[in-house]
């Protein structure tokens, strides 16, 4: 079945750069999706990108994607102690549904 | 964007008692899901609200446990019934705005079962 899949934690100094990364196994998503959780708040939408775009970036954020290895990357440049939340990615399922499959989810957590 | 808001936000509840929880959005959204997310798990997808008729359910879920109402389009109740210990997760409304189509999560309902 479909699977998508995070590592749980990363860890990074103040204004150094954050990469999470995430793989997929449905090649037929349309979508693929960055969210932010912190803690006792729902999830914000970060980014998306386009399954036919390889790269996407919006402000300090930049997505990578390879769409041949089903690997999708979130670099957040010059991390803030704000940063520090769940990042999950997302794929849009088959058919390009609202159905969306989720990762695991990694805990990003920021030190000053 | 939408404005996603969930009543309650937590709640303690006893085994075997049941949880309504609603789903309440600021503008006109076309579809609305409900997810679950346990504790330290991703987000599993419950079902898909339809308006004015009955909610379609994944795998794994089903009406008796899980029944859901969307009586107008901005607007959804999901109830956990004859809880036990395993449904303390956190429940989240989403919706898809019409205008961008972009989803959006409510902050979600803390619900632990003792």
């Amino acid at each position: 079945g479909e699977d998508v899949e995070q590592s749980l934690f990363l860890s990074v100094r103040e204004g150094d750069s954050s990469v999470i990364n995430c793989t997929y196994t449905d090649s037929s998503s349309t979508y693929l999706y960055w969210y932010k959780q912190e803690p006792g708040a729902g999830l914000q939408l970060l980014t998306y990108i386009f399954s036919n775009m390889d790269m996407k970036q919006d402000q300090r954020l930049t997505v990578l994607l390879n769409k041949k290895d089903k690997h999708l990357s979130l670099r957040i440049a010059d991390t803030q102690t704000g940063d520090s939340a769940i990042y999950f990615c997302a794929e849009s399922g088959t058919s390009g549904t609202y159905k969306y499959i989720f990762g695991t989810g990694t805990r990003l957590k920021v030190l000053a | 964007s939408a404005v996603i808001s969930q009543k309650p936000s937590r709640d303690i509840c006893q085994r075997g008692t049941s949880l309504t929880i609603q789903c309440q959005v600021d503008s006109q959204v076309t579809m609305m899901f409900w997810y679950r997310q346990q504790p330290g798990q991703s987000l599993t997808l419950i079902a898909t609200a339809n308006q004015g008729s009955e909610a379609t359910y994944e795998s794994g879920f089903v009406i008796d446990k899980f029944p859901i109402s969307r009586p107008n389009l901005t607007f959804s109740t999901l109830t956990v019934s004859n809880m036990s210990p395993e449904d303390s997760s956190i429940y989240l409304c989403s919706v898809v705005a019409k205008l961008s189509y972009e989803q959006y999560f409510g902050p979600g309902t803390r619900l632990t079962v003792t």
